[in-house]
């Protein structure tokens, strides 16, 4: 089946340690994007990545960092840096151009303890 | 930078009714995409219906349909014959068409849509 998983469903985490959220696509899609989600909000851009070992800053990207190694992989790292941490986080991807489709993964529920 | 409004948090429908949930949005483009997007309770986003500015006719996905008034900046979703699985968040976006490499999409806060059998 094609498609964006994400793991794990539910992540605990105490403050002040670092953990990493997975994406993995196997839909050969170009590009991937993180967002987060909180309540009254909608869903945020952390970063976007068009091409593998490139990505660039979105709208909230302070406290996180991701990487692009892999075209089907685009973990995010939440640093202890980041001041709220306790969200819920989606995994997107698209192929490149105009309008394309965004598909999103099934979401990670963060919470900082 | 672009802004979606989305001033209904929540609505609420009868079964097999219509209901419309609107959207307004700011730009300075003439070329982007508009999107609504559902969230059932399962969490997962899933796209109902794409349209595309520059294109004057309305797009319709069975019972989904837009009003698209570029003009006005407003992007109103229909839904027509109202089914307990339309029951979700609904989210407009809005994407460029005209900087290859920022596809991002901006999101609205939602509109909670229940429906009363």
């Amino acid at each position: 089946d094609g498609g964006i998983t994400q793991s794990p469903k539910y992540l605990f985490r105490k403050e002040g340690q670092n953990v990493t959220l997975s994406c993995e696509q196997n839909l050969n899609h170009d590009a991937m994007y993180w967002y987060r989600q909180d309540p009254g909000q909608g869903l945020r851009l952390i970063y976007y990545s068009q091409i593998v070992n490139d990505f660039q800053k979105g709208d909230i990207a302070e406290g996180y960092s991701v990487s692009r190694e892999k075209k089907e992989s685009f973990p995010l790292t939440v640093t202890s840096a980041q001041k709220n941490p306790t969200a819920f986080y989606l995994c997107a991807s698209s192929f490149s151009g105009r309008g394309n489709e965004q598909f999103f993964g099934p979401g990670t529920r963060l919470t900082v303890l | 930078a672009q802004t979606v409004t989305q001033s209904q948090p929540e609505m609420s429908v009868q079964e097999a009714e219509t209901v419309t949930l609107s959207c307004t949005y700011d730009t300075s483009e003439s070329d982007y995409y508009l999107f609504w997007y559902k969230q059932p309770p399962s969490r997962q986003m899933i796209l109902v219906i794409r349209q595309e500015a520059y294109k004057q006719q309305n797009a319709t996905e069975n019972r989904f349909s837009v009003n698209f008034q570029k003009a006005a900046k407003s992007f109103s979703l229909k839904i027509s014959d109202s089914q307990l699985g339309d029951a979700a968040m609904y989210f407009c976006a809005y994407r460029s068409a005209t900087n290859f490499g920022n596809e991002k999409l901006t999101f609205g806060t939602g509109t909670r849509l229940t429906i009363i059998p």
